[in-house]
């Protein structure tokens, strides 16, 4: 089946590393994603990572993949008040058509 | 600009009242998805649609319904079947990853 989990709460103080994890059910995803929501906004793509790879960084942003494990985490380092938002991942299962199944979104609160 | 317009942000339906949520997009993407979010739980698909003219049904339809009419235009209906509509609702495009709008806020009053 498909289950995409998340813890729900993450608090850091501003200048910390924040690292948010993810767990996911189903190995035939291509590709796995990081979406960042701001309060009554939509969700943007943070950044996402091909199944074939272990590690991606982009500037602060640094996503580790452990397919064994079916394990995804998004490290953000010199974590700001900006970065608070609710930080979802979500995997697009190979049999789906290309759905997104997310999971139910760590709020990251930042304290200065 | 290119992107997904959801409007209105906020709305509010009487009991027993059908509303009706607009998707636009200008991307050229052919699929586009309907997601409602409730607090803790995430995003729940409602319903998607791959090709004009066609549509499917996500995890919750039970009390909604689409149209596809057009490439550009996926509405959203939020009939009075639906027991529990107070959410906030979000439409995506999906080109290789989701692009959202910027989400309805629908309050029953």
């Amino acid at each position: 089946g498909e289950d995409v989990e998340q813890s729900l709460f993450l608090s850091v103080r501003e200048g910390d590393s924040s690292v948010i994890n993810c767990t996911y059910t189903d190995s035939s995803s291509t590709y796995l994603y990081w979406y960042k929501q701001e309060p009554g906004a939509g969700l943007q793509l943070l950044t996402y990572i091909f199944s074939n790879m272990d590690m991606k960084q982009d500037q602060r942003l640094t996503v580790l993949l452990n397919k064994k494990d079916k394990h995804l985490s998004l490290r953000i380092a010199d974590t700001q008040t900006g970065d608070s938002a609710i930080y979802f991942c979500a995997e697009s299962p190979y049999n789906q058509g290309g759905k997104l199944i997310f999971g139910q979104g760590t709020e990251l609160s930042v304290k200065p | 600009d290119g992107g997904i317009t959801q409007s209105p942000k906020y709305l509010f339906r009487k009991e027993g009242q059908n509303v009706t949520l607009s998707c636009e997009q200008n991307l050229n993407h052919d699929a586009m998805y309907w997601y409602r979010q409730d607090p803790g739980q995430g995003l729940r698909l409602i319903y998607y649609s791959q090709i004009v003219n066609d549509f499917q049904k996500g995890d919750i339809a039970e009390g909604y319904s689409v149209s596809r009419e057009k490439k550009e235009s996926f509405p959203l209906t939020v009939t009075s079947a639906q027991k529990n509509p107070t959410a906030f609702y979000l439409c995506a495009t999906l080109a290789g990853t989701a692009f959202f709008g910027q989400g309805t806020r629908l309050t029953v009053v």
